[in-house]
């Protein structure tokens, strides 16, 4: 089954702890995006990248990192992560023009 | 000024009725256009894309596409309760990296 797969689905954790979010796609996509959503302010983006080591900022990628070392995966790092973090996290993927596919999302807490 | 704005709502109609979206965008160059569905604390996903001027249907849902005046709307005919949700219009640019994504349109069916 054509799927992204994000884990974890929840996260709580304390500021200042160093964190990751996985994501993985099976569709062989090149592009993959990670977006947080807030309420009131939409899906907002925050890293992504057009192909294997080729990442580029989005609109809010002040606290994060990522890397793309594979094609499948594209993981969203967190090395300090602080209260104004806690989102619901979505990775998406997608191949040229085609509708990004998107994860189950990850609801990040820190307290 | 936003890439894609839509109308936050909230929209209610009473079941049955056509339910009418719409999203506007600033950029001329846009070449592919997105709606989705996002029911709470879920992950987006696709109902239509379109991609040139005029109408596309598919089942209860017709898209709509003007790039003359630069909008795109999304019809729902015999609107459900279980369509009740947060729709999402998205826009991509010619030879652009990113998807933009409206703020959603909250929808809600009155059974």
């Amino acid at each position: 089954e054509a799927q992204v797969t994000q884990n974890p689905r929840y996260l709580i954790t304390v500021t200042g702890k160093k964190l990751t979010v996985t994501c993985s796609q099976n569709m062989n996509h090149e592009y993959m995006s990670w977006y947080r959503q807030d309420p009131g302010l939409g899906l907002r983006q925050i890293y992504y990248s057009m192909n294997v080591e080729v990442t580029d900022k989005g609109d809010v990628p002040e606290g994060y990192k990522v890397s793309r070392k594979e094609k499948r995966n594209f993981p969203l790092i967190l090395e300090s992560p602080s209260p104004n973090q806690t989102s619901l996290y979505f990775c998406a993927s997608s191949r040229g023009d085609s509708p990004l596919h998107f994860g189950n999302g990850t609801r990040l807490t820190v307290t | 000024q936003k890439e894609v704005e839509q109308n936050s709502g909230p929209l209610s109609v009473p079941e049955g009725a056509i339910a009418s979206l719409n999203c506007t965008y600033s950029d001329r160059g846009s070449q592919s256009f997105f709606w989705y569905r996002q029911y709470s604390g879920k992950s987006p996903e696709l109902i239509m894309s379109i991609y040139s001027n005029g109408d596309k249907e598919d089942g209860r849902f017709t898209a709509q596409l003007n790039k003359a005046s630069q909008y795109v709307s999304l019809l729902i005919r015999d609107s459900q309760p279980s369509d009740s949700a947060t729709y999402l219009c998205a826009v991509k640019s010619s030879g652009a990296n990113n998807l933009f994504f409206g703020t959603g349109t909250r929808l809600t069916v009155i059974p």
